[in-house]
């Protein structure tokens, strides 16, 4: 079946621009979760989804980061105003809702430079 | 913060079992052992994950030590395919989010 998948793979943006990273999850899967990945350095947790609310934004690192998931399955990432350190791969990630299967299954990331 | 240690890096040579030690010594009574893999340019991939008990997949086995600080992963007969940062990470069954250290990088050399 399929994956999680991720749009774009590549974005290129300007300093004070606004993205938006889009992320599809496995069908079925009701949690969701953004990570943000750094050069050399391992994923970094941002924020959780439970369905359509976010259970957990404890990661986003300020107020410029948000993220929506307002029917339960595709979410976006929003980062207002970018800066040159918010260049990093971000990650997307679902699971089903089970204490006993949590396995994380994670998409292709999405690669962004902000010049 | 991570809580666990991993070496760095590590060579193995192809076809020999590569042996991937991780050190938790602040585990608690109802935190798992996880263990995640990232190919390069590809997002983690879950491999398998343990309480206490030595566990064992088509992917991967894992072993805990009696007192439940450190364990180890094994890759049996490695390829150059499992070329690749593998992450050892502790956390509570559920939903809850991943912490990831900075893993070693293991090289599977032909």
């Amino acid at each position: 079946g399929a994956g999680v998948s991720q749009t774009p793979s590549n974005k290129v943006t300007e300093k004070g621009k606004y993205v938006e990273l889009r992320c599809d999850p496995i069908s079925g899967h009701t949690a969701l979760y953004w990570y943000r990945q750094s050069l050399g350095q391992g994923p970094e947790f941002l924020i959780y989804f439970q369905g359509t609310g976010a259970a957990d934004d404890s990661g986003l690192p300020n107020d410029r980061f948000f993220a929506v998931r307002p029917e339960g399955s595709v979410s976006t990432l929003k980062i207002q105003r970018t800066e040159r350190g918010d260049s990093a791969v971000y990650l997307c990630a679902s699971s089903l809702t089970s204490r006993l299967v949590d396995e994380q299954f994670f998409g292709p990331g999405t690669r962004l430079t902000v010049l | 913060d991570a809580k666990t240690t991993q070496p760095p890096s590590m060579d193995c040579a192809e076809g020999r079992a590569a042996n991937l030690p991780c050190n938790h010594s602040t585990i608690s009574g109802n935190e798992y052992v996880y263990w995640y893999r990232q190919i390069h340019s590809q997002g983690p991939q879950y491999i398998i994950h343990g309480l206490k008990n030595n566990e064992t997949n088509e992917m991967a086995s894992l072993i805990i030590t009696e007192d439940r600080k450190s364990s180890t992963l094994i890759l049996p007969h490695a390829t150059l395919r499992d070329t690749a940062v593998y992450y050892c990470i502790v956390r509570v069954t559920g939903n809850t989010p991943l912490v990831f250290g900075k893993g070693t990088r293991l090289s599977v050399i032909a």
